[in-house]
């Protein structure tokens, strides 16, 4: 069975521009979550959704940030415009069932500069 | 507000040594406790958790971690570190109300040199 997988591994992009990510979760999950990892520093929740309806979005930083799971499968974490402090490694993760284990993808690496 | 502290960015062992990370935590309610590692190039893997029960947790590649309710720790061991184990770990605790959200550790680097 297929994890985690995230689209762009690498993502390169100047300020001001816009750049979506993908995130698909585990065929089945209904509990997909963002995190983001910035400069070395802790890993930081951003939002979950179980299905397509967002169930916590708290650690979302701001209004240039938007997420969204269409049909309660894929993702897209979309940044507009992006700021220099945006950089980081952004995670995905999935899990069966609320309290169930969440399932890491390996990360989106995004470079604004 | 919850909150994770791992002790040490970097820590170094010989192959063969015992591998010690620390991990204290900060939480209002009963905790569920996680570490994860990250290897170069891959996701996070879960290497254990602790949520009711016994208070010394297995997990995989012989790691175990003891909780500490009266130390709040949740600190990670394992008896004899491979060269294998080099890698980032992880502590990180639940978030409150009832849902998931991991709250992270800065992460602790795992060299391990012959």
């Amino acid at each position: 069975e297929a994890g985690v997988t995230q689209f762009p591994s690498h993502s390169v992009i100047e300020k001001g521009q816009t750049v979506t990510l993908r995130c698909d979760p585990i065929s089945g999950h209904d509990n997909l979550y963002w995190y983001r990892r910035v400069m070395g520093k802790e890993i930081k929740f951003l939002l979950h959704f179980v299905k397509e309806s967002k169930q916590d979005e708290s650690g979302m930083p701001n209004n240039r940030f938007l997420a969204e799971r269409t049909g309660g499968t894929y993702s897209t974490l979309k940044v507009q415009p992006a700021e220099l402090e945006d950089s980081g490694v952004y995670f995905c993760a999935s899990s069966l069932t609320l309290k169930g284990e969440q399932y890491f993808g390996p990360g989106t690496r995004l470079t604004v500069t | 507000a919850q909150s994770v502290t791992q002790l040490g960015s970097h820590v170094s062992v010989s192959e063969g040594a015992l591998v010690l990370l620390r991990c204290n935590y900060s939480s209002s309610v009963p905790p569920y406790l996680f570490w994860y590692v990250q290897y170069p190039n891959q996701g996070l893997q879960l290497l254990l958790k602790y949520t009711t029960g016994a208070t010394l947790v297995k997990g995989i590649n012989g790691f175990e971690a003891e909780f500490k309710k009266s130390e709040t720790s949740f600190h990670l061991t394992k008896p004899s570190a491979h060269m294998s184990d080099a890698a980032e770990y992880f502590c990180a605790v639940t978030g409150s109300g009832g849902y998931n959200k991991l709250i992270f550790g800065a992460g602790t680097r795992l060299a391990v040199h012959p």
